[in-house]
């Protein structure tokens, strides 16, 4: 069954630094995600991305953070500058329709912690 | 905006007993509601979800849930747990006028004791 791959699992960064999260989703899939939870607290949503642009994206996608899919397969996470309080797990998802009720595939998540 | 709230955050069970995982809503315009299961290391995995119609859904391994409009709830049950269903089980909803986005609550972690 295809499914939605993240690397790495574990990412550790200077606060500062700026780290690339990836993500590779299923193949045929157009609509891609990004949420993240805290230690402890909610998964929350981030970004939504199609056609190339961000479709949606919370409060918390500030501009520190950007989305990009740079070739056919990959869609990445940038954080510019970390912060500490930006250490959680990040979720990449995908789906294959948007506006309706799709499933959103979610995959294993990318630990990162900022020190 | 959407809120959801499942008030259990853990649940504690012995093998064979039925659960039930609680789950309320809130929400200005109507959802479609998601119960996701997480397991030790592993991604969100969909167990079933609620578009329209009837209001009680059969999702995977055995679980269903029922939409109740009037309590705004979408509670997780299954008559009969195993060992392994213990994970961690996220109930979800998305606004049904337009996007995907999903809004969370903060997880019940299903405990299954021999």
């Amino acid at each position: 069954e295809p499914e939605v791959t993240q690397t790495p699992s574990h990412q550790v960064t200077q606060m500062g630094q700026e780290v690339i999260l990836r993500c590779v989703p299923i193949s045929n899939h157009l609509y891609f995600y990004w949420y993240r939870q805290i230690l402890g607290q909610k998964v929350e949503f981030l970004v939504s991305f199609y056609n190339n642009e961000i479709s949606e994206k919370s409060e918390i996608f500030d501009d520190q953070f950007s989305v990009e899919r740079p070739d056919g397969s990959n869609f990445t996470l940038k954080i510019r500058s970390t912060k500490l309080e930006d250490s959680a797990m990040y979720f990449c998802a995908s789906s294959d329709s948007v506006g309706g009720p799709d499933t959103q595939y979610f995959g294993p998540g990318t630990r990162l912690t900022v020190l | 905006a959407q809120s959801v709230t499942q008030l259990d955050s853990q649940v504690p069970v012995f093998e064979e007993a039925p659960v039930e995982l609680r789950c309320n809503y809130s929400s200005s315009v109507s959802v479609y509601l998601f119960w996701y299961v997480q397991y030790p290391n592993q991604g969100l995995q969909l167990l079933l979800k609620y578009l329209s119609g009837s209001t009680l859904v059969k999702g995977i391994n055995g679980f269903e849930a029922e939409f109740n409009k009037s309590q705004t709830s979408f509670h997780l049950r299954k008559p009969s747990v195993h060992i392994s269903d213990t994970a961690e089980y996220f109930c979800a909803v998305s606004p049904n006028n337009a996007g995907n986005m999903l809004t969370f609550g903060g997880g019940t972690r299903l405990m299954v004791k021999p």
